[in-house]
């Protein structure tokens, strides 16, 4: 079982539409959980983190976490062809271990 | 303005030759890491810093080697590389490892084959 899984996509999303993306993890001493965005060629950029469980949205993104599940997700309403991207999730234990765990990201398609 | 900075940005070699990799950030950041990146592997962890001195592994540390000197260098060095080593490798920094507004700074990548 992978450490930290998502779905690969693509994931094709009308421009307008919500775009649901999803996180599953396995270590369940994991502390923090963050989003990354990819574009095409280029380096990842936090776009959101999320330490409790519930909701916490900034702009048109909404992250959700569920520690019981084990489950992370990322909600972006509004979607825009600049959307358009890579998402990884990643999630760390903190506490002394500073280790970094990526997903192998979903691949996001806004459609026009 | 504030940045990591690695180079080169690509780089073809031959199986055996040694080959360094340079990160620098100038944002006083206790905390760097090194990562690849491969189709449908995703960003591993290759070695991670928290400070001058300290390294630690990550997932992938073979083939490997860090070293951190001073702060804002963190280079990575292939001591003899082999094809598997090809992949897309970033540096990353970040100040506030550990609290709740922590954040990963990459750089631009270096895009290495190995022949």
């Amino acid at each position: 079982q992978k450490e930290v899984e998502q779905n690969s996509g693509p994931l094709s999303v009308p421009e307008g539409a919500i775009a649901s993306l999803n996180c599953t993890y396995s270590d369940r001493g994991s502390q923090s959980f963050f989003w990354y965005r990819q574009y095409s060629g280029k380096s990842p950029e936090l776009i959101m983190s999320i330490y409790s469980n519930g909701d916490k949205e900034d702009g048109r993104f909404t992250a959700q976490l569920n520690k019981a599940s084990q489950y992370v997700s990322l909600l972006i309403r509004d979607s825009q062809p600049s959307d358009s991207a890579t998402y990884l999730c990643a999630v760390k234990r903190n506490f002394g271990n500073e280790k970094l765990t990526f997903g192998t990201g979903t691949r996001l398609t806004i459609i026009p | 303005e504030a940045q990591v900075t690695q180079n080169p940005r690509y780089l073809i070699t031959v199986t055996g030759k040694k080959l360094t990799v340079t990160c620098s950030q100038n944002m006083n950041h206790e905390y760097m890491s090194w990562y690849r990146q491969d189709p449908g592997l995703g960003l591993r962890q290759i070695y991670y810093s928290m400070n001058v001195e300290v390294t630690d592994k990550g997932d992938v540390p073979e083939g490997y080697k860090v070293s951190r000197k001073e702060k804002r260098n963190f280079p990575l060095i292939l001591e003899s590389p082999s094809p598997n080593q090809t992949s897309l490798y970033f540096c990353a920094s970040s100040s506030l490892f550990g609290s709740t507004n922590e954040k990963l700074f990459f750089g631009s990548g270096t895009q290495l084959s190995v022949l």
